[in-house]
């Protein structure tokens, strides 16, 4: 079965402070991704990987970056929180060949005050 | 750009009930097609998905989902549904073999005892 585990399942920070979200996926998936999920907005793709040290900005990168130095790991920072980041973050991860099916971890709550 | 709607935001239905959410994408040429669930204070699992063959797929738990290509439509179906159905349904389309999904808005389920 694949795995994708989150550092932390909710997390209260404060405003402007740097954040980091840890993500790591068991199965040798090339592909990693960072969503956040809103209430009637669906999940929102925020950066993606296609491999390691790669990165693309998907459709709402503002506030954020990531970092992926190994295959499994693939981090999102926050660096400088504000309160509109408050939301669950979704990692997710996929192999290099169709179909693309993904593969979440629980999620992060992330709440900024 | 692609795009994915899911029509009904909030669906109640008492148990027993037949099912059907609807999902349309906005892409001409080939796809793969998902949908998933989100049972409260879960992770996201796939439910189904189409890349090829039949478009009549069923999936886990009785559900079933039909690839309509000329309507760009991938409609969910459960003939009976149970309370433990509850959760939320995200229906995601990858259109450029590249990974990456773009999911729609999510529709909520409650089904009543």
């Amino acid at each position: 079965d694949v795995k994708v585990t989150q550092s932390s399942r909710y997390l209260v920070k404060r405003t402007g402070e740097k954040v980091f979200l840890e993500c790591v996926q068991d199965m040798d998936h090339e592909n990693m991704f960072w969503y956040r999920q809103d209430p009637g907005l669906g999940l929102r793709l925020i950066y993606f990987s296609y491999d390691v040290k790669m990165k693309e900005k998907g459709d709402i990168p503002e506030g954020y970056s990531v970092s992926r130095e190994k295959k499994e790991r693939f981090s999102l920072i926050l660096e400088s929180a504000s309160t509109n980041q408050t939301s669950m973050y979704l990692c997710a991860s996929s192999d290099s060949s169709g179909p693309y099916e993904q593969y979440f971890g629980p999620g992060t709550r992330l709440t900024v005050t | 750009a692609q795009s994915v709607s899911q029509h009904n935001h909030h669906v109640i239905l008492s148990e027993a009930a037949s099912l059907e959410l609807g999902c349309n994408y906005s892409y001409g040429g080939t796809v793969n097609l998902f949908w998933y669930v989100q049972y409260p204070g879960q992770h996201l699992q796939l439910l189904l998905k189409y890349f090829s063959g039949d478009p009549l797929v069923k999936g886990i738990k009785g559900f079933e989902a039909e690839f309509i290509k000329s309507k760009f439509s991938f409609n969910l179906r459960k003939p009976s549904v149970q309370w433990s159905d509850t959760a939320e349904y995200f229906c995601a389309v990858n259109v450029n073999q590249g990974g990456k999904l773009i999911f729609g808005q999510g529709t909520e389920l409650s089904v009543k005892p």
